[in-house]
């Protein structure tokens, strides 16, 4: 079955300064990764996707990941966060083939002056 | 370009009243869609999802039920609301193509079951 674990419920980082957030999956068959934002009381905002291709993705607001088959990883990073930054990310992966999406627990951004 | 609408945006209601939340797309045809609860603090639980009109599959048994009346309208409905429905009910529509499936979500409803 497959599983999604983002290693960090909480993430403080200052303004500015990088920040990786993790993200493992277990899936014995070939996976689509995706990551998306959710801004306080809003839903989901699609930040970036991995289909095939490139194993590096950028998607929005400066944010990229790498997809690392060999560690069956998908970690979020960006160079240099703003406080605009600070919201819950969610991993979450897809079994090609069926249509279910299953999300990890969040990590919480939270980006200091 | 497509949308997706949810609404009502809050609601608060007594333990056991009905529920009905909507969910309606714009701009897409015969879209797959989803209904999710978060409840605070956690992570997205898939409630039920949709491939076409009348076809539901449900994923966590429980007080909810789901219908798809037409095809970009989908309706998450309760009889007797119970204190642990209370979360934030998000739905998603997908389309899907030949390189795969990416879901998009609405802006979600909050319920507090009080």
């Amino acid at each position: 079955a497959q599983s999604v674990t983002q290693l960090d419920s909480q993430v403080p980082v200052f303004e500015e300064a990088p920040v990786e957030l993790r993200c493992n999956y277990s899936s014995s068959v070939s996976v689509y990764l995706f990551w998306y934002v959710q801004y306080p009381n809003q839903g989901l905002q699609l930040l970036l996707k991995y289909l095939s291709g490139s194993t590096l993705v950028k998607g929005i607001n400066g944010f990229e990941a790498e997809f690392n088959k060999s560690q069956t990883s998908f970690h979020l990073r960006k160079p240099s966060v703003h406080i605009s930054d600070t919201a819950e990310y969610f991993c979450a992966v897809r079994t090609r083939g069926t249509d279910k999406l299953i999300f990890g627990t969040g990590t919480r951004l939270q980006v200091f002056p | 370009s497509q949308t997706i609408h949810q609404w009502p945006a809050t609601l608060v209601q007594p333990v056991g009243s009905p529920l009905s939340l909507e969910c309606t797309v714009e701009g897409t045809s015969n879209p797959n869609l989803y209904w999710y609860r978060q409840a605070a603090g956690r992570g997205l639980q898939l409630l039920f999802y949709s491939v076409g009109i009348g076809q539901i599959s449900s994923e966590v048994p429980q007080n909810l039920s789901a219908s798809r009346p037409q095809d970009r309208q989908f309706i998450l409905s309760s009889k007797k609301l119970l204190l642990s429905d209370s979360g934030f009910y998000l739905c998603a529509w997908s389309v899907r193509t030949s390189w795969g499936e990416t879901q998009y979500f609405g802006p979600g409803t909050r319920l507090l079951v009080l």
